[in-house]
């Protein structure tokens, strides 16, 4: 079965600072890998998608990620934090093989000023 | 405005009663999958539904059932409610199933508390 893993259910940044918020994944397949944001009282919203394209996917709002198969991540990083980032952030993991979409517990972002 | 509309956007109900959430996908999409998150449990996957068939469970309770209309909207039916059934419920909706990597879109969720 197919699962997801995020490292640190907090996390906080100052603003302006590097943002890593880690996420890894299982499946006995290759994987399509996401990220998506929600903020308070709102539903989720996508912010990235790996589709076995290129490695490197590029999202809204200055995020990106990268996928590492060997270390079976898609960890998800933006440069420099603003204080709009904060929020909750969900990785989630489907295959061809199974209609289900998995997501981990949810990390959430805190901006320090 | 992710196009899925949920409704009720709150309810309090008592314990042992029933509830019925509704949700109306995006216009063209085929596919429904509801989605319990609460502070403990995190965003737990129930139930999928694609053209009106079940793809896909979760961790649906038995006490909890769903289903896909010919119009494609959806209705999850909960029962014989416990306080611990209190959680945000989410609705989301894709033109295909999850399986082929297609990005899922969520309604703002219907808030049950069980009192």
């Amino acid at each position: 079965a197919q699962s997801v893993t995020q490292l640190g259910s907090h996390v906080s940044v100052s603003e302006g600072a590097l943002v890593l918020l880690r996420c890894n994944y299982s499946s006995s397949v290759p994987p399509y890998l996401f990220w998506y944001v929600q903020y308070p009282n709102q539903g989720l919203q996508l912010l990235l998608k790996y589709t076995s394209a290129a490695t490197l996917v590029k999202g809204i709002n200055g995020f990106e990620a990268e996928f590492k198969k060997s270390e079976t991540s898609f960890h998800l990083t933006k440069p420099s934090a603003h204080m709009s980032d904060a929020a909750e952030y969900f990785c989630a993991v489907s295959n061809p093989r199974d209609d289900k979409i998995i997501f981990g517990k949810g990390t959430r972002l805190h901006i320090l000023p | 405005d992710s196009g899925v509309t949920q409704t009720p956007k709150h309810l309090i109900t008592a314990t042992g009663q029933r509830v019925t959430l509704r949700c109306s996908p995006r216009s063209g999409d085929l596919s429904v999958y509801w989605y319990q998150q609460s502070l403990d449990q995190g965003l737990q996957f129930l139930i999928q539904y694609y053209n009106g068939e079940e793809r896909a469970k979760g961790n649906i309770l038995e006490r909890f059932s769903a289903q896909q209309f010919p119009d494609l909207h959806s209705e999850l039916n909960l029962s014989s409610l416990e306080l611990g059934d209190s959680a945000l419920y989410f609705c989301a909706s894709s033109v295909e199933t999850g399986g082929i990597g297609n990005t899922i879109y969520f309604g703002e969720g219907s808030w049950l508390t069980v009192v």
